[in-house]
């Protein structure tokens, strides 16, 4: 069963904190990304990573960095967390190349910032 | 600036009836990607395109680069087809960096 896993679903922490997002793949997708989504928004990309230890910064990189060691799994921290940086994060993975390459999408993580 | 547009914002949809959201792009793209956010916040893949045209049920969606906009037409409309829906497109660097729109929420009523 093709899935994006994304560990924790539900975390609150206070400004200043570290926060650290997992996520993972069973499809060997070389390709996976971070994105994060606002109320009334669509997604916006936080990094792309093109396989391991190969990651580029999306259009929303500020505060944020990633981290891939193994091809299955992709990590987001957050350094000393901002209330600002409240929102769902999405993490998503696809095949690169081919006629196929769809974005499969984790359930969300929703992250509250007090 | 803003490279996807997605209209309408917003529409309600009868049981039975049909419609087409549209994403129209600011600049040139590769492939345009489509989704369903369902009520849980789960977003559902439904096409991918890198031009032409794609058919799934009721469901059908047709990107065209050279006058860069993309569609997505919903036939009998059901109740579960209910959500957000989200077009992607990925510029003509190759980059796969997807951009999204901001949405067209969609309600269908009984």
């Amino acid at each position: 069963d093709m899935k994006v896993t994304q560990m924790p679903r539900y975390l609150i922490k206070r400004m200043g904190e570290n926060v650290l997002l997992e996520c993972g793949q069973d499809m060997s997708h070389e390709t996976m990304y971070w994105y994060r989504q606002d109320p009334g928004l669509g997604l916006q990309l936080i990094y792309i990573s093109y396989d391991v230890d190969s990651n580029s910064e999306g259009d929303i990189p500020k505060g944020y960095r990633v981290s891939r060691k193994k091809r299955e799994h992709f990590s987001l921290i957050l350094d000393s967390a901002k209330t600002n940086q409240t929102s769902v994060y999405f993490c998503a993975s696809s095949l690169s190349q081919g006629a196929d390459e769809r974005l499969f999408f984790g359930h969300g993580t929703k992250l509250s910032v007090l | 600036g803003d490279q996807v547009e997605q209209s309408p914002s917003a529409l309600s949809l009868h049981e039975g009836t049909g419609s087409a959201l549209r994403c129209n792009f600011t600049t040139t793209m590769r492939a345009v990607q489509w989704f369903q956010q369902n009520s849980r916040g789960s977003l559902i893949n439904l096409f991918y395109l890198a031009s032409g045209t794609k058919e799934n049920g009721r469901l059908k969606s047709t990107f065209n680069s050279k006058e860069s906009y993309s569609t997505l037409h919903i036939r009998d409309a059901q109740l579960e087809d209910s959500g957000t829906y989200f077009c992607a497109a990925e510029g003509g660097t190759g980059n796969y960096k997807y951009v999204f729109g901001a949405g067209t929420r969609l309600k269908v009523i009984a």
